[in-house]
């Protein structure tokens, strides 16, 4: 069965940087493209980044584009969302999800928390 | 960018009851639109894809309609397991933005 287990939250100051995992397993992974989408708390879904199956392409909404960076190790099945420049407006759980071929998010991760205060 | 809108924001609705949520895209994006369905302290769920099919699994009380910029999710008979936030999402192109969520709870 599918599986995606995100690690590497935790707490960061104002200006710091965080680099986010997700561990993929149950299906083959260098044959789906993949998303984060972050959700603060008490708030709703926000769609962060996206990178397709082979890596050639990644999107990114403009509330991150530039400070955060998408990739993946296809070897390692593994997603990674690389955070720089962190502001207090980044807290959130954040979700890396699956896609099917046609880009809806079909299998999400249990979420990681990422917290960024002084 | 495309603006996804939903409404209404918050519904509270009796068991049985028949619940209908409007997602209106600003543009069109012919059927490029999920479902999904968020209880309380969980993960989000797929429920809907392509506008109208259903993922497998769903209840077949569920069900969804619409192509280009309005689209609707339709419970046909409020379940007390429906109380969730769902959202709907374009996946045409990035951004692949979501709408603002309607929650939905028990009279």
């Amino acid at each position: 069965q599918v599986q995606l287990v995100e690690s590497g939250g935790g707490v960061v100051q104002p200006g710091g940087s965080l680099r986010l995992s997700c561990a993929a397993s149950g299906f083959t992974f260098s044959s789906y493209g993949m998303h984060w989408v972050r959700q603060a708390p008490g708030k709703g879904l926000e769609w962060v980044a996206f990178i397709r199956y082979d890596g050639s392409n990644k999107y990114y909404a403009d509330s991150v584009k530039g400070r955060f960076t998408i990739s993946r190790d296809n070897s390692k099945n593994t997603l990674y969302l690389q955070m720089n420049s962190l502001r207090a407006e980044d807290t959130a759980v954040y979700y890396c999800a699956k896609t099917t071929v046609r880009l809806y998010l079909d299998y999400w991760g249990q979420g990681t928390l990422v917290t960024v205060s002084s | 960018d495309i603006q996804m809108t939903q409404s209404p924001s918050s519904l509270s609705a009796s068991v049985g009851d028949r619940v209908t949520i409007t997602c209106r895209a600003s543009q069109g994006i012919s059927n490029y639109l999920a479902w999904y369905q968020q209880k309380p302290g969980k993960v989000p769920k797929l429920l809907i894809y392509a506008a109208s099919t259903l993922q497998s699994g769903v209840p077949s009380r569920f069900s969804g309609s619409g192509s280009g910029t309005d689209f609707t999710l339709t419970i046909s008979s409020l379940q007390p397991e429906d109380v969730a936030t769902y959202y709907c999402q374009k996946y045409n192109s990035a951004p692949f933005t979501f709408g603002p969520g309607t929650k939905v709870d028990i009279k």
